[in-house]
């Protein structure tokens, strides 16, 4: 079956844009994760969606990221006003519940801020 | 908070030597512990994964132990192909609490296998 799948797969942007990232989870996947991982780091956890509500935001950076998750299925990373420093890849992940269950990554959006 | 400290990279070995990547933890309570992979050009993969102390986590040849005394998560090896050239992370979900399924990783290691 189809895995998590992102778009776009490559963004590049001006400092103070805005740009929205979409994820799109494995079908019947209730939990969605997004990370951001920096040149030569691991993954830093962003924000984790149950269903429709964000049931833990506390890895969001600043006021200028936000997400949705309004049917419970796709979700969309917000940045408003972009900085250098948000340059990234911006990765997405679902798994069947919450907990103890795997969890599926995409390939990631790689974001450039010019 | 939550960390997690991998060896320091890159790895550098011929093909059939024997790997250990070095991974330790610091968390509350009783985590759990995984390694993901990623491949060129590819995404995050599961390994392999651990869900208490003693249990061995074990998937294509590399395995892993939870060392509760030791707080460690060491991948290894017997004896490695070209194709197992990646990057390595290892990875720690909190037991429960607000973050339950929030994922902490390690700054990954990367693996280069030559023939």
């Amino acid at each position: 079956g189809a895995g998590v799948s992102q778009t776009p797969s490559n963004k590049v942007t001006e400092k103070g844009k805005y740009v929205e990232l979409r994820c799109d989870p494995i079908s019947g996947h209730t939990a969605l994760y997004w990370y951001r991982q920096s040149l030569g780091q691991g993954p830093e956890f962003l924000i984790y969606f149950q269903g429709t509500g964000a049931a833990d935001d506390s890895g969001l950076p600043n006021d200028r990221f936000f997400a949705v998750r309004p049917e419970g299925s796709v979700s969309t990373l917000k940045i408003q006003r972009t900085e250098r420093g948000d340059s990234a890849v911006y990765l997405c992940a679902s798994s069947q519940g919450a907990g103890v269950r795997a969890q599926y990554f995409g390939p990631g959006t790689r974001l450039t801020v010019l | 908070g939550d960390s997690v400290t991998q060896m320091e990279g890159p790895v550098t070995l011929s093909e059939e030597a024997f790997l250990t990547i070095n991974c330790t933890y610091t968390a509350t309570g009783y985590p759990s512990l995984f390694w993901y992979v990623q491949y060129p050009g590819e995404g995050l993969q599961l390994l392999l994964k651990a869900t208490k102390a003693d249990d061995k986590g074990s998937n294509k040849g590399f395995e892993a132990t939870y060392r509760k005394e030791t707080t460690s998560f060491h991948l290894e090896k017997g004896s490695v192909q070209v194709s197992d050239s990646a990057v390595y992370f290892c990875a720690l979900r909190e037991a429960g609490g607000t973050s339950y399924g929030k994922l902490t990783f390690g700054q990954g290691t990367i693996l280069t296998v030559h023939p």
